[in-house]
C-alpha cells in the first residue's frame, strides 16, 4: 500500500467548475505540500500545511490531521489550471503522491 | 519575483562519468533540496541541506551522490559515476518564509540522460 494516495488519478472538468482533489496518507507527518506540475515539467509549490486551512486566490487547501487527509479545491476552474497536482507529505521522510492530472476544458 | 535557477537545462553523459548539477537558490533562503523525477514516475526526494550540512537524505541518496554549497550562492548535486537509472529530471528547491508562510520554490529542472 502506498503511503500517499491521491484521488482521482485523472480529472476532466468544464471551465468554471469547482474541483476537489484528495490526498490520504498513512504515516505521521509534520507537514503536507500541494504542488502543481505544468505540462512542460516545471513545479510550483502551492501550499504547505500542518493544520487547518489555507487560501490563495482561487485555491483552497485543507488538512485533517486526525483523519490523515487533505483536500485541494479550485474554485471557478480555468483551462490554465490544467496540470498535474501532487501531494507530498513530510514525516520521517518526504513522500510524494503519484499526482492527479487535471484537464479543464473551455 | 525571485526565482531558483538551474544549469544546465539538459545534460547528456556516458555511463560511469561524473556530473555536477548546479542550482542557485533564492538569496535569503536557508533550506535547500534536491528532488528527481524519472520519466513517467512520481517525484522523489533526494536530500535536504541546512546550515552547510545535510539535514535529511533518502535511501536513493547513496555514496554516489554528494551535495555542496561551494560559495554563498551555488548549491550543487554531484553524481560520481552515473548509471543508466540516474536518467531523470533533477529539481532543486529552496525554502523561506513569505506572505503565505513557508514556501518552497522550485527550479526549472535539469534533464539528465545517461547513455
Amino acid at each position: 500500500k502506498n503511503e500517499v494516495e491521491q484521488s482521482p488519478q485523472n480529472l476532466t472538468a468544464q471551465e468554471g467548475e469547482f474541483i476537489t482533489i484528495n490526498c490520504s496518507y498513512s504515516v505521521g507527518i509534520s507537514a503536507l505540500h500541494w504542488l502543481q506540475q505544468h505540462p512542460g515539467g516545471g513545479i510550483v509549490s502551492l501550499f504547505m500545511l500542518s493544520s487547518g486551512k489555507k487560501k490563495h486566490g482561487r485555491l483552497i487547501a485543507t488538512i485533517n490531521i486526525q483523519e490523515k487527509h487533505s483536500s485541494l479545491h479550485i474554485t471557478a476552474s480555468h483551462p490554465r489550471d490544467s496540470a498535474v497536482y501532487i501531494c507530498a507529505v513530510v514525516g520521517q521522510k518526504v513522500t510524494f503522491g503519484t499526482g492527479t492530472k487535471l484537464q479543464v476544458i473551455p | 519575483e525571485p526565482e531558483v535557477t538551474q544549469t544546465p537545462s539538459h545534460q547528456v553523459t556516458q555511463m560511469g562519468q561524473e556530473v555536477i548539477l548546479r542550482c542557485v537558490p533564492i538569496s535569503n533562503h536557508l533550506y535547500f533540496y534536491w528532488y528527481r523525477q524519472i520519466l513517467g514516475q512520481k517525484v522523489e526526494f533526494l536530500v535536504s541541506f541546512y546550515n552547510n550540512e545535510i539535514s535529511e537524505k533518502s535511501e536513493i541518496f547513496d555514496d554516489q551522490f554528494s551535495v555542496e554549497r561551494p560559495d554563498g550562492s551555488n548549491f550543487t548535486l554531484k553524481i560520481r559515476s552515473t548509471k543508466l537509472e540516474d536518467s531523470a529530471m533533477y529539481f532543486c528547491a529552496s525554502s523561506g518564509i513569505d506572505r503565505w508562510g513557508e514556501t518552497q520554490y522550485f527550479g526549472p529542472g535539469t534533464r539528465l540522460l545517461v547513455l
